[in-house]
């Protein structure tokens, strides 16, 4: 069956530093998101992606994030310059429609900013 | 923005017996509920989810009802085994609207 992919699993960066996390999303999908879950926290919406342009956006995602699907299969989410609160597991998802469909999640980065 | 409240925060029950979690959602404009479930170190996969066109939904040991006057809605697990044991996450997602609002997870633990 196939799946939601993120790499890395793990990235420590310090302060300031500028972070790309990967995903590849389930092939005949449309829809992209990428949320967050900070250490005993709730899972947190950050973005959604449809062709080619954010489809919708928190209030989390500020100027500091972007995301790109540099090619047919990746989506990337960058965080320019990375504080200590950005410390967090980051979930990839895709869905193949939009609306109120099912969404499958990858295994998530656990990204630790120093 | 869609709040989602989830009760109790941990869960013991028995192998064999049921266990019911709960979420409440603050959205009226809301119409998808998924239930995701996180085993240690793993995914959230997918295990049920309900539309507010139903009242309830089954599959097999798994069921989730729906209360759209109350805004709240349960997952049921009957015959609960060991590898029930996991984190459980529910969600709400408004009309028109493809973000997923999360409530911040019922950890069960099913003893032996």
């Amino acid at each position: 069956e196939p799946e939601v992919t993120q790499t890395p699993s793990h990235q420590v960066t310090q302060m300031g530093q500028e972070v790309i996390l990967r995903c590849v999303p389930i092939s005949n999908h449309l829809y992209f998101y990428w949320y967050r879950q900070i250490l005993g926290q709730k899972v947190e919406f950050l973005v959604s992606f449809y062709n080619n342009e954010i489809s919708e956006k928190s209030e989390i995602f500020d100027d500091q994030f972007s995301v790109e699907r540099p090619d047919g299969s990746n989506f990337t989410l960058k965080i320019r310059s990375t504080k200590l609160e950005d410390s967090a597991m980051y979930f990839c998802a895709s869905s193949r429609d939009g609306t109120n469909n099912e969404q499958f999640f990858g295994p998530g980065t656990r990204l630790t900013v120093l | 923005g869609e709040n989602v409240e989830q009760h109790p925060s941990t869960l013991s029950v028995q192998e064999g017996d049921s266990a019911v979690i709960k979420c409440t959602y603050s959205d009226s404009a809301s119409n998808y509920f998924p239930w995701y479930k996180q085993e240690l170190g793993k995914r959230p996969q997918l295990i049920i989810d309900i539309r507010s066109n139903v009242g309830e939904k089954k599959d097999q040991r798994i069921a989730v009802t729906l209360n759209k006057t109350a805004k709240h809605f349960s997952l049921h697990i009957t015959e609960t085994q060991p590898e029930d044991s996991a984190v459980y996450f529910c969600a709400a997602s408004p009309y028109g609207n493809n973000r997923l609002a999360f409530g911040k997870g019922n950890q069960v633990v099913v003893i032996p």
